[in-house]
């Protein structure tokens, strides 16, 4: 069966500081991967998306994904944060039916 | 853009009341979706349709149902509102496998 685990609830980082958000999947075939942010009180916007072809993949708002199988981690990275990138960040798995599998969440803090 | 459109931001609606969730989507998407949000427990699928007049079960599909009978509507229904349903309610278009989906703003419902 399939799922996703996020296994931070909550990260605090400095304006500046770079951030990495941790997702790891199990999914038996090859996955389709998706990370989701959502500022408080609002829906889901798609960051960024993985379907095959570059591991490394880059998205809106200046954030990457690196997909790495051996793992079966898909873990959201950006350089520097900016206060705006606080919110609440979502991982998920798409299985071959388009149900998307979401992870809980990590909350991400952003401190002057 | 695909724009996804809920009808309330806030309900607050008494316990037995029976409750109508509306979403429509304007980018003529065959897949919508209804999902619930809670603190902890990410987001939970509780019905999808893949067409007009379709409806499938998610994995919390107790005390709820769906209604589609136009491609860019998907109603939820709350049978008879109970305090328990008290959530963020998500809906969510998407074309079809690995597009990923649209959300809209969501509707904070709260039962009294």
């Amino acid at each position: 069966a399939q799922s996703v685990t996020q296994p931070d609830i909550h990260i605090t980082v400095s304006e500046g500081a770079s951030l990495e958000l941790r997702c790891n999947y199990s999914y038996g075939a090859t996955p389709y991967l998706f990370w989701y942010v959502q500022s408080p009180g609002q829906g889901l916007q798609l960051l960024l998306k993985y379907f095959s072809g570059d591991t490394l993949v880059q998205g809106i708002k200046g954030f990457e994904a690196e997909f790495k199988r051996s793992q079966s981690s898909f873990n959201l990275r950006k350089p520097s944060v900016h206060w705006s990138d606080a919110a609440e960040y979502f991982c998920a798995v798409e299985t071959g039916a388009n149900n998307l599998f979401f992870g809980t969440g990590t909350r991400l803090t952003v401190i002057p | 853009d695909v724009k996804v459109t809920q009808s309330s931001r806030y309900l607050v609606k008494r316990t037995g009341e029976k409750v109508f969730l509306e979403c429509v989507q304007d980018m003529d998407h065959e897949n919508m979706f209804w999902y619930r949000q809670d603190p902890g427990l990410g987001l939970r699928l509780i019905y999808f349709s893949y067409d007009v007049k379709m409806k499938e079960k998610g994995d919390i599909p107790e005390g709820y149902s769906v209604s589609r009978e136009k491609k860019e509507r998907f109603s939820l229904i709350l049978e008879s509102a109970s305090t328990n349903q008290t959530s963020m309610y998500l809906c969510a278009s998407s074309p079809g496998h690995g597009y990923g989906y649209t959300f809209g703003s969501g509707t904070r419902l709260t039962v009294v």
